[in-house]
């Protein structure tokens, strides 16, 4: 299967908590994207990599959140001290600059923070 | 930023039926626009995607139009079949790639 993986699928922490998740995009695409998803809602947008340049990160992230790709290839998503608003479906999706788009999301990670 | 509003938040239609959905954005700039459908538990995955320079673009049941000057675009699908039950997401993309979604519609259609 060569699309976008991430791990884990189901993470459940006790408030207060850090956390670290992991997207490994399709190998060929330079564009990384986070989003959280809430039931009944959209994709929300977290951050945004080209390559390993973080472009844009939402003014809605608190500083708890940060999101590295360190070598271009495969993202981390941190959250630090957790709190139960945190508790949502994180989505990673990457792009290919040649096709210039769409979006390609992975499974997602459910977060439940206790 | 952008501002992608989404109508209806839920739609049932009888099977055969016609369903539409429609998305209005708030950035003239965006220069893209895709459809994703997400199953329940599953990851959103694209169905038919319209870019600016165009006006209706069709995929066999599925059709997308693209009014650039009222900054709206619909999605139409046609003949719809049990298995089209899912939520549909629009999305309104710029030029810096940012892809910004609405609040998404779930459509139910009944056998």
């Amino acid at each position: 299967d060569t699309g976008v993986s991430q791990n884990p699928r189901h993470k459940i922490t006790k408030r207060g908590q850090n956390v670290t998740f992991r997207c490994d995009p399709i190998s060929e695409h330079n564009r990384l994207y986070w989003y959280r998803q809430t039931l009944g809602q959209g994709p929300e947008f977290l951050t945004y990599f080209q390559n390993e340049a973080q472009l844009e990160k939402s003014r809605l992230l608190s500083d708890r959140f940060s999101a590295e790709r360190p070598k271009g290839s495969f993202s981390t998503l941190e959250i630090q001290r957790t709190e139960q608003g945190d508790s949502a479906m994180y989505l990673c999706a990457s792009s290919s600059r040649r096709s210039g788009g769409p979006l390609h999301f992975g499974n997602g990670t459910r977060l439940t923070v206790t | 930023g952008e501002n992608v509003e989404q109508h209806p938040s839920t739609l049932s239609v009888q099977e055969g039926d016609s369903a539409v959905i429609k998305c209005t954005y708030s950035d003239s700039a965006s220069n893209y626009f895709p459809w994703y459908k997400q199953e329940l538990g599953k990851r959103p995955q694209l169905i038919i995607d319209i870019r600016s320079n165009v006006g209706e673009k069709k995929d066999q049941r599925i059709a997308v139009t693209l009014n650039k000057t009222a900054k709206h675009f619909s999605l139409h699908i046609t003949e719809t079949q049990p298995e089209d039950s899912a939520v549909y997401f629009c999305a309104a993309v710029g030029v810096l790639n940012q892809f910004y979604f609405g609040t998404g519609t779930s459509l139910t259609v009944i056998p």
